[in-house]
């Protein structure tokens, strides 16, 4: 299995400021997901990537994958109170029948 | 469409006693996933379900766990004995092949406290 590496760990800013999350690994995924979960629920899917150097947008939620597929980041502009929540990314591997791999997370509070 | 449906959402037994998890994943997905999810952590693989048949259970301690699909759809995780280690939230998941890459849904979970 491999393994995926986030950064920061905990994330504390204020309502406006920009943040990156970092997904980080030394082996390649075919592709590789972003989930926010909230407190007592599960994990929802914001986002796949499947190709080197992908960019995607959502809202002010901008996903980047790296060109060698092993690294992803996720940038959020102007941060709201309503961004608050765990972020999660996680790799398929698809040699193991798309198994879903993911990374320790990022906690997220956004101060309004 | 329906979600993935959990039961029960909370759950308190005692060490050493006996408890058992119950999912329904959304209709006509194939794969099915059982996740152990520690306070603070990413969600971790227990076990994989390919229809009714394991593609994965590497991580899933098979002295205390097991874990069943019957007809392909339903699955059940079972503990016995539980630990205070096992003290998590256990989440299912299902996925289907959109295509272009796999499209994956949580559900909502199952707190279980061992005291």
């Amino acid at each position: 299995t491999q393994l995926l590496e986030q950064s920061p760990q905990f994330l504390s800013i204020q309502e406006g400021e920009n943040l990156t999350v970092y997904c980080n690994s030394s082996s390649v995924f075919s592709s590789l997901q972003w989930y926010r979960q909230e407190p007592g629920e599960g994990p929802v899917l914001l986002v796949t990537v499947v190709t080197g150097g992908e960019v995607k947008k959502l809202k002010r939620l901008t996903f980047q994958f790296g060109d060698a597929r092993k690294d992803s980041s996720l940038h959020i502009t102007a941060a709201q109170p309503g961004d608050t929540g765990l972020y999660l990314c996680a790799g398929v591997e698809r040699e193991y029948g798309n198994k879903l791999v993911f990374g320790a997370g990022t906690i997220l509070r956004v101060k309004s | 469409e329906a979600g993935v449906a959990q039961s029960p959402r909370y759950k308190i037994i005692e060490k050493r006693q006996s408890v058992a998890f119950w999912c329904n994943p959304i209709s006509g997905h194939a794969t099915l996933y059982w996740y152990q999810q520690i306070l603070g952590q990413g969600p971790k693989l227990l076990i994989q379900f390919q229809n009714n048949g394991v593609v994965d259970d590497s991580q899933l301690p098979k002295d205390r766990f097991s874990a069943e699909r019957l007809k392909g759809v339903d699955s059940t995780l079972k503990i016995q004995p539980a630990k205070l280690e096992d003290s998590a939230v256990y989440l299912c998941a299902s996925s289907h092949y959109r295509g272009r890459d796999y499209g994956y849904t949580f559900g909502s979970g199952t707190r279980l406290t061992v005291v």
